[in-house]
């Protein structure tokens, strides 16, 4: 199993352009999250999908947009890049049994600039 | 949560020593808890968890300690290595589609 990969691993924007992220996982989980990390921060949650089809904002939503269309991908869109954007993205995907907790599996992280 | 801010706080400790890291969570309402660590240039990785009804956890050289009193966890790690030298996370979350809420982390410095 490869676990959850992410695509691309490192992006230089200008101002103003757009791109998508891609999240990958093989382990048919339910459940799957975008964070945000900035220097000397932890992990900020921008958005999450409980399920194939379903979206929710998390604590910093503004300026992104998700799809799940697949079970498998989550994909986190920037419409218009700002430089206060620039940071290191990390999803993550979990298996939540009957509503119980449970730890979440991390990708290997995007590093964006934005000039 | 821990301190916040650009400067993580950092904890130096001699290979073979015992290393404790320490986190302030935010809501008496969370009810489970998870240590991640995290290397340079990678995602977090999951060392260990515990629910609201345990107030330690053991794992293969690591504990974890709960004190809900006065919403403080720890992380023991015992005979520290260097390939322990990482930023470790601590993350809680409550009833809510398991979302956890991060910590901003302490680096671990091991010295050989």
């Amino acid at each position: 199993n490869a676990g959850v990969t992410q695509t691309p691993k490192f992006r230089v924007l200008k101002t103003g352009q757009s791109m998508t992220l891609l999240c990958a996982q093989d382990m048919n989980h339910e459940y799957m999250y975008w964070y945000r990390q900035d220097p000397g921060m932890g992990l900020r949650l921008i958005h999450y999908s409980v399920g194939e089809g379903t979206t929710a904002k998390g604590e910093v939503p503004d300026g992104y947009n998700v799809s799940r269309l697949k079970k498998q991908n989550f994909l986190l869109g920037l419409e218009s890049a700002a430089p206060s954007q620039t940071s290191v993205y990390f999803c993550a995907s979990s298996y939540v049994p009957g509503g119980a907790y449970n730890e979440q599996f991390f990708g290997p992280g995007t590093r964006l600039t934005v000039l | 949560g821990e301190s916040v801010g650009l400067h993580l706080p950092t904890l130096s400790v001699q290979e073979g020593d015992n290393s404790i890291i320490n986190c302030a969570y935010s809501n008496s309402a969370s009810d489970y808890f998870i240590w991640y660590k995290q290397e340079s240039g990678k995602g977090p990785q999951f060392i260990i968890d515990i629910r609201s009804n345990m107030d330690k956890r053991q794992g293969q050289r690591v504990t974890v300690l709960l004190n809900k009193t006065v919403k403080h966890l720890s992380l023991q790690i015992a005979a520290t290595q260097p390939g322990d030298s990482a930023v470790y996370f601590c993350a809680e979350t409550y009833h809510n589609f398991n979302k956890f809420y991060f910590g901003s982390g302490t680096k671990l410095n091991v010295k050989p």
